[in-house]
């Protein structure tokens, strides 16, 4: 599975839109983006996948540059429950034999 | 929630001692997955299961193991446990393998050694 590499963390306001940019240059033609965030101690929380299309969801949007090398989560609206390690995971459209990697994320501080 | 359940929440043990953490995944899900969460190593994969068979293995040490039973709850065993192995135990569980749909984690068993 492809390398990522994410900003170790980020501070955005309350109310505004928090973009974490995640690099995957290495990614290959069957291989998706995945999002999942961690709020502090608690089970990873599933947010949002794509392969090459932009995707949305109700929680976020999922930006993927045309060459694939790179993707942004948006998170529109942030709000102080937001605050959580996000990871962005590449990963085969394997079968059952897939798993998730998590590296060491982007910890997101939203602040009021 | 997100539908997995993990018992017991607190487990607090002694050195040398064995125990099993208990998962049950989500309704209709298949595949069962379990992670390691210690303070200075992030989330590690341990060991896959699907419909009863081990799948893919990571990070697991020989004194772990682990098995999938027919009703699909599954079992974490931890024997001659050192202090190193005080963490956050997460099961997570999916329809099928995490390349296909989302896993959905449950809220992790703490694991304390003394």
């Amino acid at each position: 599975d492809a390398k990522t590499t994410q900003p170790t963390s980020m501070d955005c306001a309350e109310g505004r839109a928090a973009n974490l940019p995640c690099n995957h240059s290495t990614i290959s033609g069957n291989e998706y983006v995945y999002w999942y965030r961690q709020i502090h101690s608690q089970g990873p929380q599933y947010i949002i996948h794509g392969l090459k299309n932009n995707e949305t969801n109700e929680m976020a949007s999922l930006i993927i540059t045309e060459d694939r090398k790179s993707s942004t989560l948006i998170l529109p609206h942030a709000t102080l429950r937001d605050t959580a390690v996000y990871y962005c995971i590449v990963l085969n459209y394997g079968g059952s034999q897939g798993n998730l990697i998590f590296g060491k994320g982007t910890k997101l501080s939203v602040k009021p | 929630d997100s539908g997995v359940t993990q018992t017991p929440k607190h487990l607090i043990t002694a050195t040398g001692q064995r125990v099993t953490l208990r998962c049950s995944p989500r309704s209709g899900d298949l595949s069962v997955y379990w992670y390691q969460q210690s303070l200075d190593q992030g989330l590690q994969f341990l060991i896959q299961y699907y419909n009863g068979e081990e799948r893919a293995k990571g990070n697991i040490l020989e004194r772990f193991s682990a098995q999938q039973f027919p009703d699909l709850h599954s079992e974490l065993n931890l024997s001659s446990l050192e202090l190193g192995d005080s963490a956050l135990y997460f099961c997570a569980s999916s329809v099928e393998g995490v390349g296909r749909t989302e896993a959905f984690f449950g809220q992790g068993t703490r694991l304390t050694v003394v």
